[in-house]
């Protein structure tokens, strides 16, 4: 399996443009999370989704956030408009509770990320 | 409140040395389950290990160790005989049975340095 997939890795961008973040979760995989990480606040969820529907958004920081998921292979996550705070790094995870043994928790495989850096 | 506390932000060691991070957790869940992630230079996390909350058993793989015990609320990691390879961050995470195990609070990170 070729892991969890982001794209683009690195995006440079200027204030006030749509920026568009892209994520292929692991084929099988039933959950997928978006995280944010920064210097000031660490790792971040912003949304999750099961099954395609997102389940838990209240971290998206404001209504310039917004995250879909059309199908089970794909996921977004749009700024719109963006800010030099948005600046960060993205990453996608996906995870299936099934075939974790009985231990009854996601162990969330990540994406290589996508580093976004707004001026 | 903070759930997930790694105090340690850097560690420097040399080669060879043994080194052990440490991460205090709270929660008011009677069932949880704490990870170690690494974040590695190149910048993706890499899962190391998981136990939940029923399981103290100490668990060993490689140089890896780790030592979770309920009474202190914790779960250090150690790592013996350090290699250059090992030089990264180390997210230590909690999640919650009451929210559906599906958030993952992680710590602020320790950023290890092995020094050849």
């Amino acid at each position: 399996d070729a892991g969890v997939i982001q794209s683009p890795r690195h995006e440079v961008t200027e204030m006030g443009q749509e920026v568009t973040l892209r994520c292929k979760p692991i084929s099988g995989h039933d959950y997928l999370f978006w995280y944010r990480q920064t210097m000031m606040r660490g790792l971040e969820l912003l949304i999750y989704f099961n099954n395609n529907v997102p389940i838990d958004d209240s971290g998206m920081p404001e209504d310039r956030f917004s995250a879909k998921m059309p199908n089970a292979s794909f996921s977004t996550l749009k700024i719109q408009p963006s800010e030099p705070r948005d600046s960060a790094v993205y990453f996608c995870a996906s995870s299936s509770i099934w075939g974790q043994g009985n231990s009854g928790a996601n162990v969330l495989t990540f994406g290589a990320g996508s580093r976004l850096t707004v001026l | 409140a903070q759930k997930v506390t790694q105090a340690q932000t850097e560690i420097s060691v040399v080669e060879k040395e043994d080194v052990t991070l440490d991460c205090v957790y709270e929660t008011r869940d009677t069932t949880y389950y704490l990870f170690w992630y690494k974040q590695p230079p190149s910048g993706e996390l890499v899962f190391l290990i998981r136990r939940n909350s029923f399981d103290e058993q100490n668990e060993i793989s490689g140089r890896y160790s780790w030592n979770f015990q309920k009474s202190t609320s914790s779960f250090n990691f150690t790592i013996t005989a350090s290699q250059v390879v090992d030089s990264a961050v180390y997210f230590c995470a909690l999640s919650e049975q009451g929210t559906g195990a599906n958030n993952l609070f992680f710590g602020t990170g320790t950023r290890l340095t092995v020094i050849p």
